[in-house]
């Protein structure tokens, strides 16, 4: 099981671009969490999702932001037009089902910079 | 309010002395707290939880619900231990965490 796999694991755009962030959950794992790490910050939930479900999005950002965990493939967190402000460590975790989202093995990370 | 803090921004200690890293927290229900740690570029990793009350890598952790704090304590620091330390209170599907205390341990 090679655990949680995040790409890319560094990123660069240019403001006004898109940013499309991709996790593997690890294996048997349904339950899929975003979290975003800004510069001096701790770790800030967005996303919680289920396959094909968002069941939890309080911590995401009204505007430009989105996600998605389809059936089939990886989970996807969009960030459309993206600002300086943008430029921060995304990380993804997973659990499996009987767990909820307090027994989750985390991801490397992405590291997204907007120039 | 759900919160967890973390006081310390850094923790500077030399190998064999005592380490305590302060975490309190906030909320109203019956609170599940966790230790996570993260070594240098890699991934943030569960280092114990109250629930299990089980000893890791010789640290320890106590829920004070009187203080509302779950200090990580460690009575011999070891060089390997440098590393980000997270505070993370559970409620009901998604962590809350502090902002992180970094550790030194120097020879």
């Amino acid at each position: 099981n090679a655990g949680v796999m995040q790409n890319p694991r560094h990123l660069v755009r240019r403001r006004g671009q898109e940013a499309r962030l991709r996790c593997s959950p690890m294996k048997g794992h349904s339950h899929v969490y975003w979290y975003r790490q800004l510069p001096e910050e701790g770790l800030k939930f967005m996303v919680y999702l289920q396959k094909e479900n968002i069941i939890d999005e309080s911590g995401m950002p009204k505007e430009r932001f989105s996600a998605e965990f389809p059936k089939e493939g990886p989970s996807i967190l969009r960030i459309q037009q993206v600002v300086r402000g943008d430029s921060a460590a995304y990380f993804c975790a997973s659990s499996p089902p009987a767990q909820g989202g307090t027994e989750a093995f985390f991801g490397q990370g992405t590291r997204l910079t907007v120039v | 309010a759900q919160r967890v803090t973390q006081p310390e921004k850094l923790l500077s200690v030399f190998k064999g002395a005592p380490v305590e890293l302060k975490c309190n927290y906030s909320y109203s229900g019956s609170p599940e707290l966790f230790w996570y740690v993260q070594y240098s570029r890699q991934r943030l990793q569960l280092l114990l939880r109250h629930i299990s009350r089980e000893s890791i890598k010789g640290f320890t952790a106590d829920l004070n619900k009187g203080e509302t704090s779950f200090h990580l304590k460690k009575p011999f620091a070891q060089e390997e231990d440098s590393a980000m330390y997270y505070c993370a209170l559970g409620v009901p599907d998604k962590l809350i965490f502090g902002t992180g205390t970094r550790l030194q341990v120097f020879p």
